[in-house]
């Protein structure tokens, strides 16, 4: 158990829809990271918060939107679902933002939310 | 062309075996080298990682960097049906704000008894 915790680990929806999927990261990191996973596009990082402040953004499509709260929870909100939208969104956790050195910045996994778009 | 490739396997080999997972990338700025492993419905955890070249060990698990080649590789020795896992190489710049790694698709590896 990393620590990470997500929720929800299933979520079956149509297209058109919106979703929201939420990430507790470990106790005392202050970082979280979402990535998305799928069969053809391998592990692909979306977006990272520090803090509460977005600090990095990757491959995330604009009808995907995150936010990270005061007590550091985040959550990653996909809209105008497609059924290529199908995938394993991870969330991950780091005690630091990129600062503070390689192993301050190890990045720990959930076990993932499974989204299927119908 | 991908920053990071890496095989998808699967790789079968029986119980005891060397086991040997590589990747290749064409970022020639990757300065920290890791190897994730993810157990099926799982989330990947890190298994190792090493800075620049080299080689490193854990047990079982031995790493290698070759930043001429931009090669990496990890060997597994005496492999356990418990290693039965996907196996994701991953790498990131040094600091300049962020460790964000870029990850390989994964190596399916199945060890049968």
């Amino acid at each position: 158990d990393s620590g990470v915790t997500q929720t929800p680990k299933h979520l079956i929806t149509a297209t058109g829809q919106r979703v929201t999927l939420r990430c507790s990261p470990r106790s005392g990191d202050l970082s979280v990271y979402w990535y998305q996973q799928s069969l053809d596009q391998g592990l692909q990082f979306l977006i990272q918060y520090y803090n509460g402040e977005e600090r990095a953004k990757g491959n995330i499509l604009e009808r995907f939107s995150a936010q990270q709260f005061p007590d550091l929870h985040s959550e990653l909100n996909l809209s105008s679902l497609e059924l290529g939208d199908s995938a394993l969104y991870f969330c991950a956790s780091s005690v630091g933002g990129g600062r503070q050195g390689f192993s301050g910045n190890t990045i720990y996994f959930g076990e993932g939310s499974w989204l299927t778009v119908v | 062309q991908k920053e990071v490739e890496q095989d998808p396997g699967p790789l079968s080999v029986p119980e005891g075996a060397i086991v040997s997972l590589n990747c290749t990338y064409s970022n020639s700025a990757f300065q920290y080298f890791m190897w994730y492993r993810q157990y099926s419905r799982k989330g990947p955890e890190l298994l190792m990682y090493t800075y620049s070249s080299g080689n490193k060990e854990d047990g079982r698990f031995t790493a290698q960097v070759d930043k001429s080649s931009k090669y990496i590789s990890l060997f597994i020795r005496d492999s356990q049906p418990s290693d039965s896992a996907t196996y994701l190489c991953a790498m990131s710049p040094p600091s300049g704000g962020s460790y964000i790694p870029t990850f390989g698709r994964g190596t399916s590896l199945i060890v049968h008894p």
